[in-house]
C-alpha cells in the first residue's frame, strides 16, 4: 500500500521559516495537501492541489510538490502556527495521510 | 457557513454495529462528495470511505472493506456510516468532511466511538 512519510518532529524560531517534508514514491505526480492540527480541535486545510491555498488562510502558508517530496513552508512562522501538520494524497482510489509532523514553535 | 455536525458515537462492545450521522448546512450537500475520516486517540489521521455527490461512487480503506458502509440521503443533507463487527481498534474520533474546491475542505467537530468490553 502507499505510504506517506514525514518528520515527526519539526521545530522553528518565531519569525523565521518552517519546511516540513513529506515523502511518497512519485508524490509529485499526485496532487498533495496539507492540514493543520490543533490540540482539541478538528484538523483545517491549509493547502491543496500542492500549491493553492483555500480562502481564510494566511498567505505565509506555502506548498510545493516535485519528485518524491511534498513540502509545507511557513513564513514568518508565529506562535499560532504551533500544531500538527498532515499531508494527503490520492493513491488509486485511496485516500492516504502521512503519519503527522508536530510543528514547535519556540 | 459551511457546517458538518456528527452524531451517533459512543461505547459500545466488540463485535457489535453502530450507525454514525454528518448533518451538512450552509452548501449545497447533494452536489458534493463526503468523506469520512478517523483519529484514533494520540494518533494520526485515517482515511475511511468517500461517496460522491449522488451516492454511486464509494470508496473505503482496506481496514474496513466490507464492515463499514456510506452512505448518504441528499433529500435531508445527511452522511452515514454504518459499522459492524466493530472491534477495539477502531476505536477513534470519526469526522465527516465535505470535498468542495480541494478534498477534505471543512471537517465537522468529530463523533467519538469507543469499543471495548
Amino acid at each position: 500500500s502507499y505510504e506517506l512519510t514525514q518528520p515527526p518532529s519539526v521545530s522553528v524560531s518565531p519569525g523565521q521559516t518552517a519546511s516540513i517534508t513529506c515523502s511518497g514514491h512519485k508524490l509529485g505526480d499526485k496532487d498533495a495537501s496539507w492540514f493543520q492540527q490543533k490540540p482539541g480541535q478538528s484538523p483545517v486545510l491549509v493547502i491543496y492541489q500542492d500549491n493553492k491555498r483555500p480562502s481564510g488562510i494566511p498567505e505565509r502558508f506555502s506548498g510545493s510538490n516535485s519528485g518524491n517530496t511534498a513540502t509545507l513552508t511557513i513564513s514568518g512562522t508565529q506562535a499560532m502556527d504551533e500544531a500538527d501538520y498532515y499531508c494527503q494524497a490520492w493513491d488509486s482510489s485511496t485516500a492516504v495521510f502521512g503519519g503527522g509532523t508536530k510543528l514547535t514553535v519556540l | 457557513q459551511v457546517q458538518l455536525v456528527e452524531s451517533g458515537g459512543g461505547v459500545v462492545q466488540p463485535g457489535t454495529s453502530l450507525r454514525l450521522s454528518c448533518v451538512a448546512s450552509g452548501f449545497t450537500f447533494r452536489s458534493y462528495g463526503m468523506h469520512w475520516v478517523r483519529q484514533a486517540p494520540g494518533k494520526g489521521l485515517q482515511w475511511e470511505a468517500f461517496i460522491s455527490y449522488d451516492g454511486n461512487n464509494k470508496y473505503y480503506a482496506d481496514s474496513v472493506k466490507g464492515r463499514f458502509t456510506i452512505s448518504r440521503d441528499n433529500s435531508k443533507n445527511t452522511l452515514f456510516l454504518q459499522m459492524h463487527s466493530l472491534r477495539p481498534e477502531d476505536t477513534a474520533v470519526y469526522y465527516c468532511a465535505v470535498r468542495l474546491t480541494g478534498d477534505f475542505d471543512y471537517w465537522g467537530q468529530g463523533t467519538l466511538v469507543t469499543v471495548s468490553s
